[in-house]
């Protein structure tokens, strides 16, 4: 069946260095979409990509698509304490009919 | 605001009872799914229904069932709880996609800790 992995499964980074994580799908997908979820919360939804080679930008995170619609990856700049939490990829496949979720990264921001 | 209620944050029940745990939504949305999530596998689904009566097996369905009678209601059953079902539980909806494919943004509920001695 459909599987997602992400890495790196935790990154600790001092606060203002940048962070990345990378989403990767074992086929190609229909779309992708990131979640957010704090410490003790649930989670939130961040964005979708649905293009080959999209990329879209919130402020300090830069999403893309890639070309094949097989692989993600979410970039932070200047990471801030609030950016703290397991973000998680969740790709739905082909046909329409799979959604997975990632395993997530769980990211902790040192001040 | 997409609001999705569940019914309890904690629970501690014991092996062989039958749980029951709801979750409401309040925004009309045709699908609606239970994971759980477990620290190193994130969310596994347990099941969705796409319409009232109607339900799909997810990854992980043995040992639940599901009840949707009403558009807004989605039930986890634990027929005969198991010390291997402690985990956490997130409820979600979502409307029909509109990109293609069964499923739009999700929302999640605050989730419910089980625990079972």
């Amino acid at each position: 069946g459909q599987q997602v992995m992400q890495i790196p499964q935790y990154q600790h980074v001092q606060e203002g260095e940048d962070f990345t994580t990378y989403c990767n799908s074992s086929t190609t997908l229909s779309n992708i979409q990131w979640y957010k979820q704090r410490p003790g919360g649930h989670p939130v939804f961040l964005i979708q990509l649905v293009k080959s080679g999209e990329v879209k930008k919130q402020k300090r995170l830069t999403f893309q698509f890639g070309e094949a619609k097989k692989n993600s990856s979410l970039h932070i700049t200047a990471t801030q304490t609030t950016d703290v939490g397991t973000y998680f990829c969740a790709g739905l496949d082909n046909y329409g009919q799979n959604f997975v979720f990632g395993p997530g990264t769980r990211l902790s921001v040192l001040p | 605001d997409v609001k999705v209620t569940q019914s309890s944050r904690y629970l501690v029940k014991r092996t062989g009872e039958k749980v029951f745990l709801e979750c409401v939504q309040d925004m009309d949305h045709e699908n609606m799914f239970w994971y759980r999530q477990d620290p190193g596998l994130g969310l596994r689904l347990i099941y969705f229904s796409y319409d009232v009566k109607m339900k799909e097996k997810g990854d992980i369905p043995e040992g639940y069932s599901v009840s949707r009678e009403k558009k807004e209601r989605f039930s986890l059953i634990l027929e005969s709880a198991s010390t291997n079902q402690t985990s956490m539980y997130l409820c979600a909806s979502s409307s029909y996609g509109t990109s293609g494919g069964y499923t739009d943004t999700q929302y999640f509920g605050p989730g419910t800790r089980l625990t079972v001695l």
